[in-house]
């Protein structure tokens, strides 16, 4: 089992749609979590990161974090085709700062 | 801020030649540096950690005789793929960190060994 798990869709949804993108884990020692945006031939961008459970909102993209479900999601608000990347989820357990990433999530957003 | 560069964006070279890749920190002085390889539609895989000053700290699986890195500033980590060989055809991505978890990522360096 991977220590995290990520639907590599890939996703494909209109313009305007809310996206909901997940992620699970099995390291309970997680907690710091991240979501990335990479653009196709790209470096990955830091979207957002949180540290503990609960949300965390920053215009359009809000960050949720269920540790005791160890599931952590970023939704999208009012999608637009600049959106259309694949996005990453990433956590580290703090110390050393080493990040273990999901496989990424190709998201598709269709005038 | 936080602008991670590297070059070349793009290399080809010849089977069992070696190629350097350059990962400077523009803004920010990294304290460390990680070399990831990503194969198309696959997620980055770490391949090394290195602070500035020490040896890199290589993970299960990667050579440290074939990928040559080299942290000598705080804003300059290179990688060098020694005798490249196909298989060594990727895209080789580095980010850099002067905290706990915030990494930023380079562009990338696509790599074609023919």
């Amino acid at each position: 089992q991977k220590e995290v798990e990520q639907d590599p869709g890939p996703l494909s949804v209109p313009e305007g749609a809310i996206v909901s993108l997940n992620c699970t884990y099995s390291n309970s020692a997680f907690q710091y979590f991240m979501w990335y945006r990479q653009y196709s031939r790209k470096g990955p961008e830091l979207l957002m990161y949180t540290y503990s459970s609960g949300n965390k909102e920053d215009g359009r993209f809000t960050a949720q974090v269920d540790k005791s479900s160890k599931y952590i999601s970023l939704f999208i608000r009012d999608s637009q085709p600049s959106d259309s990347a694949t996005y990453l989820c990433a956590m580290c357990a703090g110390g050393g700062n080493k990040l273990t990433f999901g496989t990424g999530t190709q998201l598709k957003v269709e005038l | 801020g936080a602008v991670v560069s590297q070059h070349p964006s793009r290399v080809i070279c010849k089977s069992g030649t070696s190629v350097k890749i350059e990962c400077r920190s523009l803004d920010f002085q990294a304290t460390t540096m990680f070399w990831y390889r990503q194969f198309p539609k696959q997620s980055l895989m770490l391949m090394a950690t290195s602070n500035e000053g020490s040896k890199a700290t290589y993970e299960q699986g990667v050579e440290k005789d074939k990928f040559l890195i080299n942290h000598a500033s705080l804003t300059l980590s290179t990688l060098t793929v020694t005798s490249a060989h196909p298989e060594d055809s990727s895209f080789y991505i580095c980010s850099a960190s002067d905290n706990v978890y915030e990494q930023y990522f380079g562009p990338g360096t696509r790599l074609t060994v023919t």
